[in-house]
């Protein structure tokens, strides 16, 4: 099944900075890709969805892309305000058969006013 | 407001006393499943359904079991609950395997 790896450290970043973290997958390459927010204790809330044929996609001051030759993914906040700290998780499908996701740990971000 | 409910939202019990963590969805999803989350691991699949009366293994069904008799109801049952299984538990719910909406979440203590 996919393995996802995902930056342990927290990113701290100042306000108005493009927050960058990244998503490194290491078996096949998936139909699709997301991304999710989750709070301390809450449960994660979906924020995008990349698929395989699609280089890049934005949302308001969001961005995701997907290479799929470097088994990556990148996710970008724009003009990153202290409301944005949160953990950010990566989503694949379990296998090739997107029977079911499986989630990468996450990496906290820390953006300071 | 399109939703998934957990309940309850604490809980703390003693081993080996059966238990059941219910989760309804408003949004008529075919697909649920539960997980689980500890610090230091991350999300991890317990179980999934990809519809009615079709249930699935994730990666840690251990010590859990599940039922999909109606398309709303994704319940989580622990047998016998062991100190381990003292976690953070999401149920999510979607329309097939895509974006998740999650439930609020249930902290289980087993002492």
């Amino acid at each position: 099944s996919q393995k996802i790896e995902q930056n342990s450290e927290a990113l701290n970043i100042q306000e108005g900075k493009t927050a960058t973290l990244t998503c490194n997958y290491t078996n096949y390459s998936p139909a699709y890709l997301q991304w999710y927010r989750q709070d301390p204790g809450r449960g994660p809330v979906f924020l995008l969805l990349i698929r395989e044929n699609e280089k890049e996609k934005r949302k308001e001051r969001l961005k995701v892309t997907f290479d799929t030759t470097l088994k990556q993914s990148l996710f970008h906040i724009t003009a990153s305000q202290p409301a944005d700290s949160a953990t950010y998780l990566c989503a694949l499908p379990r296998d090739s058969g997107y029977s079911t996701l499986t989630f990468g740990k996450g990496t906290m971000l820390l953006v300071s006013p | 407001e399109a939703q998934v409910t957990q309940n309850p939202r604490y809980l703390i019990t003693v081993t080996g006393k059966k238990l059941t963590v219910t989760c309804s969805q408003n949004m008529n999803h075919e697909y649920m499943s539960w997980y689980r989350q500890d610090p230091g691991l991350g999300l991890r699949q317990i179980y999934y359904s990809m519809n009615v009366e079709v249930t699935d293994k994730g990666d840690v069904p251990e010590g859990y079991k599940v039922s999909r008799k109606e398309k709303r109801n994704f319940p989580l049952i622990l047998e016998s609950p062991s100190p381990n299984q003292t976690s953070l538990y999401f149920c999510a719910s979607s329309l097939s395997p895509g974006p998740l909406h999650f439930g609020n979440g249930t902290r289980l203590t087993v002492t």
